[in-house]
Formats: C-alpha cells, sequence, structure tokens
C-alpha cells in the first residue's frame, strides 16, 4: 500500500519569511496530492491539491510542486503570517475508492 | 464543495459501553466513505474503508469486531465503538469522496473519551 513520508516533523520561522514542507510518497499509481491544515480539535481544512498531470500549482501565497518521477511533492508557503501557524498534512492516494494516506504532519509556527 | 457532516461532535463514556458515531453526506450519495483515528500530536490514521451494501474494509490491526461499521444508505455510514475502553479515546474523522472528482470531505470529527 502508499506509505507518505513527511519532514520536517517542526519548522519554526520568522513572519515574512518563506516555509517549505516536504513529502515522498511509495504507490507510483498515487495521482493525487492534497495539503490540509488543522487547526486543534478541527477537522483538516484542504489548502491546495495537485493532480499528476501538472507539476506545479500556486494560490496566492502557498504553492506546490510535484516530481512524479521521483515521487516527491512540497509545499511552499512564502510570506508568512502568524496566522499560517499550525500542523500541515501532505496526502496521497489514487482515484476511484481509494482511500487518502497521510504524512505524519508539520507543526509550523510563525514567529512574529 | 461537497458537504459531510458527523455526529455527535463530543461524547463522553464509561469503560465497557459502547458509542455510535454518525457520518452523513448532505448533499451528494457516497458509495464509500472513509474512517479515520487520530491520537493527540499524530496523524490521520485509516481504520477502515466503509462501502454501501456490503463489509467494510479494515486496515491491519484494526479490530473489526470492536469497531463496527454500517453503511446501510448512500448517504450514511456508522461507526459503533463497543466495549470501549481509555486507549479508545480519540480524534474520530469519517470522509466520503464525491462522485465528481479526487477531492475527499471531511466530517467534523468527533472526539471520543472513554472514563
Amino acid at each position: 500500500g502508499e506509505n507518505v513520508e513527511q519532514h520536517p516533523s517542526t519548522l519554526s520561522v520568522q513572519e515574512g519569511d518563506s516555509a517549505v514542507i516536504k513529502c515522498t510518497y511509495s504507490d507510483s499509481a498515487s495521482n493525487y496530492f492534497p495539503w490540509y491544515k488543522q487547526e486543534l480539535g478541527k477537522r483538516p481544512q484542504l489548502i491546495i491539491d495537485i493532480r499528476s498531470n501538472v507539476g506545479e500549482k500556486k494560490d496566492q501565497r502557498i504553492a506546490v510542486t510535484l516530481n512524479k518521477t521521483a515521487k516527491h511533492f512540497s509545499l511552499h508557503i512564502t510570506e508568512t503570517q502568524p496566522e499560517d501557524s499550525a500542523v500541515y498534512f501532505c496526502a496521497a492516494s489514487g482515484s476511484g475508492n481509494t482511500p487518502l494516506v497521510f504524512g505524519k504532519g508539520t507543526r509550523l509556527s510563525v514567529i512574529a | 464543495g461537497a458537504v459531510v457532516s458527523q455526529h455527535p461532535s463530543r461524547v463522553i463514556c464509561k469503560s465497557g459501553t459502547s458509542v455510535k458515531i454518525e457520518c452523513r453526506s448532505l448533499d451528494f450519495q457516497a458509495t464509500t466513505m472513509f474512517w479515520y483515528r487520530q491520537f493527540p500530536k499524530q496523524s490521520l490514521m485509516l481504520m477502515a474503508t466503509s462501502n454501501e451494501g456490503s463489509k467494510a474494509t479494515y486496515e491491519q490491526g484494526v479490530e473489526k469486531d470492536k469497531f463496527l461499521i454500517n453503511h446501510a444508505s448512500l448517504t450514511l455510514s456508522t461507526l459503533t465503538v463497543t466495549s470501549a475502553h481509555p486507549e479508545d479515546s480519540s480524534f474520530y474523522i469519517c470522509s466520503a469522496r464525491s462522485p465528481q472528482g479526487l477531492e475527499l470531505f471531511f466530517g467534523e470529527g468527533s472526539r471520543l473519551t472513554v472514563l
């Protein structure tokens, strides 16, 4: 089955700096790679996702890159703000009825 | 986007009792729903895949006789934690994928505390 590795487990950045979180996956059949932000006690919130037919996607301060050959994908947050502080999860899945498999998460702290 | 609703959001029960958690897809039909469990400061771990009209598929290490899943309709899946013990205390989250796409929609989650 799919295995998703995520690094780093914790990340502290100064406000205004960029943050990068990296994930690798094992199943070459996976074709959907979302990123979630989760606040304490709440459900994961989708912040951006990428399909396997594109290499990069951007939405304002957030961007995701995908390298299918190397089986890794990354989340980039620019101009970080204190409200970006949260736990971020990457995930991977195939299509149809395949479940999402999550990475272990990254606790991001943005220091004002 | 599609809406998945989960109930109850919080439940406290005594050790040995059973607790039922409901997951509903409100504006779409879900032949498949996924149940995840999240312990404090950990990731979401898939427990089982719930299939409408058939038996659920459980992940390795998840006891099917303890975590009963019923998916009797296209909009409702239930998870019953039987004979709950303190180690079952966790955040349980259901999810479903709308027929149109790949995105997974999550319920609000249910925090179970077993005393």
